[in-house]
């Protein structure tokens, strides 16, 4: 069975540039959850879907993040415009209706110049 | 607010050791409590999950316990291995309207050397 996949997995931009991520969870989970993670910390939450809604969005920055997940599937986190803290590990996972462990995809390393 | 704290921060060992990790959180009203393993430039790979009203679970060299009441979890790596070398991660979920929200600690990187 394959894992949460996430693309890319490296994107380095120039500051004030848009940026977008892509995940793909593992088939039949429903919940989805965006992840920031800075070097030497642990991942912060930054939404979580429940199919194609946002449930939990307390933790994204709105003013440039925004993230959709259209059809339940597939979900794009997008940050425009990119400033220079934003430089950090972006992390997709997902789990099944009613089960507590999350699984992680690899993350998509982001380089802000 | 929750806020995780893992000791040490690092910690290097010889092959064969066995060791302990430290896992502390200031609000004792948890859902449940996991320890992942992350190895560089990957994702986080679930270890054990202890649910609030358990006391320990066990998988193979691992175990790790919960006091839910101190707030406080340990994992226990038995006879450890150059392959067990890592950053281990300890989340908790706070359940209620919170749920699936992991809260982490920053983690302990673990080197094992042979």
């Amino acid at each position: 069975e394959a894992g949460v996949v996430q693309s890319p997995r490296y994107k380095i931009i120039e500051k004030k540039q848009p940026v977008a991520f892509w995940c793909n969870p593992i088939s039949g989970h429903n919940t989805l959850y965006w992840y920031l993670q800075n070097l030497g910390q642990g991942p912060e939450l930054l939404i979580r879907y429940e199919n194609e809604e946002a449930v939990d969005d307390s933790q994204l920055p709105k003013d440039r993040f925004s993230a959709e997940r259209l059809k339940g599937v597939d979900s794009t986190l997008k940050i425009q415009p990119a400033e220079l803290g934003d430089s950090a590990v972006y992390l997709c996972a997902s789990s099944l209706p009613g089960t507590d462990t999350q699984y992680f995809g690899p993350g998509t390393r982001l380089t802000v110049l | 607010k929750q806020e995780v704290t893992q000791i040490p921060a690092a910690l290097s060992v010889p092959e064969g050791e066995n060791l302990v990790l430290n896992c502390s959180f200031t609000d004792s009203a948890i859902y449940n409590l996991q320890w992942f393993r992350q190895d560089p430039g990957k994702g986080l790979t679930s270890l054990l999950l202890i649910q609030s009203s358990q006391r320990e679970q066990t998988s193979g060299r691992l175990n790790a316990s919960l006091d839910k009441s101190s707030g406080r979890s340990t994992l226990y790596i038995a006879a450890s291995q150059p392959g067990d070398s890592a950053t281990y991660l300890c989340a908790v979920n706070a359940g209620g309207t919170s749920y699936g929200k992991l809260t982490f600690g920053q983690g302990t990187i673990l080197t094992v050397h042979p």
